[in-house]
């Protein structure tokens, strides 16, 4: 079963506008939660995290929130660039491992 | 570079033959991960290794993929008798201390094609 959940495998959306992917986990026993973005051919890099303990983080155009009581968290980017076309993991920790899910293939449009 | 660094970039070989994947860390990284990337799958974590410590090898599929990590830098994942579902990117990542939450760098990754 996965404890890691992108439900979308792909998202487009216009230049300019908010671009939300969504995550969805199973363990409660993760604490720490990232995202990770993805080119094709390329390794994945890391984006942005947010600890259990808050309930959003903020870096730049990027915003993780973190919905503990209903085990989802998610991405916003704004405003969306035709860089952001990737593909975007959700990934949560616990102890020393971290699982990723299964990404969403963001297509930002011109 | 001062990036993590995989060999080789691609790999196609015969089912049956063995095939190693070379990671190199980033430089001074007590940790390092592999994962797989089969299509349309997400990232499968395979096997860590952190400093000296034994290798958490929770991961991996089955006993004909090992792993070792030769001086706490090199590592190399071994599959023997390559299967055509072994056939996938198989992606290493290094992080400084392997501590929880820390960021993980990763490597362009091994693509595998079993025939």
């Amino acid at each position: 079963d996965q404890q890691v959940k992108q439900n979308s495998p792909s998202l487009s959306v216009q230049e300019g506008r908010i671009s939300i992917l969504n995550c969805d986990y199973t363990n409660s026993m993760f604490d720490y939660f990232l995202w990770y973005k993805k080119y094709p051919a390329e390794g994945p890099t890391f984006l942005i995290s947010i600890s259990s303990i808050k309930d959003k983080n903020e870096d730049g155009r990027f915003t993780v929130f973190l919905n503990k009581s209903a085990k989802h968290l998610s991405l916003h980017i704004v405003p969306s660039q035709p860089g952001d076309s990737a593909v975007y993991f959700c990934a949560a920790s616990e102890d020393d491992k971290i699982i990723f899910g299964k990404g969403t293939r963001l297509h930002i449009l011109p | 570079g001062a990036g993590v660094s995989q060999s080789p970039s691609n790999k196609v070989t015969e089912k049956g033959k063995d095939v190693e994947l070379r990671c190199d860390p980033i430089s001074g990284h007590t940790a390092l991960y592999w994962y797989r990337q089969s299509l349309g799958q997400g990232l499968e974590f395979l096997i860590y290794f952190q400093g000296n410590s034994a290798p958490d090898k929770s991961g991996l599929p089955s006993d004909r993929f090992s792993a070792e990590r030769t001086g706490g830098s090199v590592s190399t994942l071994t599959i023997q008798r390559t299967q055509q579902e072994d056939s996938a990117v198989y992606l290493c990542a290094s992080s400084s201390m392997g501590l929880r939450g820390e960021t993980q760098y990763f490597g362009p990754g091994t693509r595998l094609l079993v025939l």
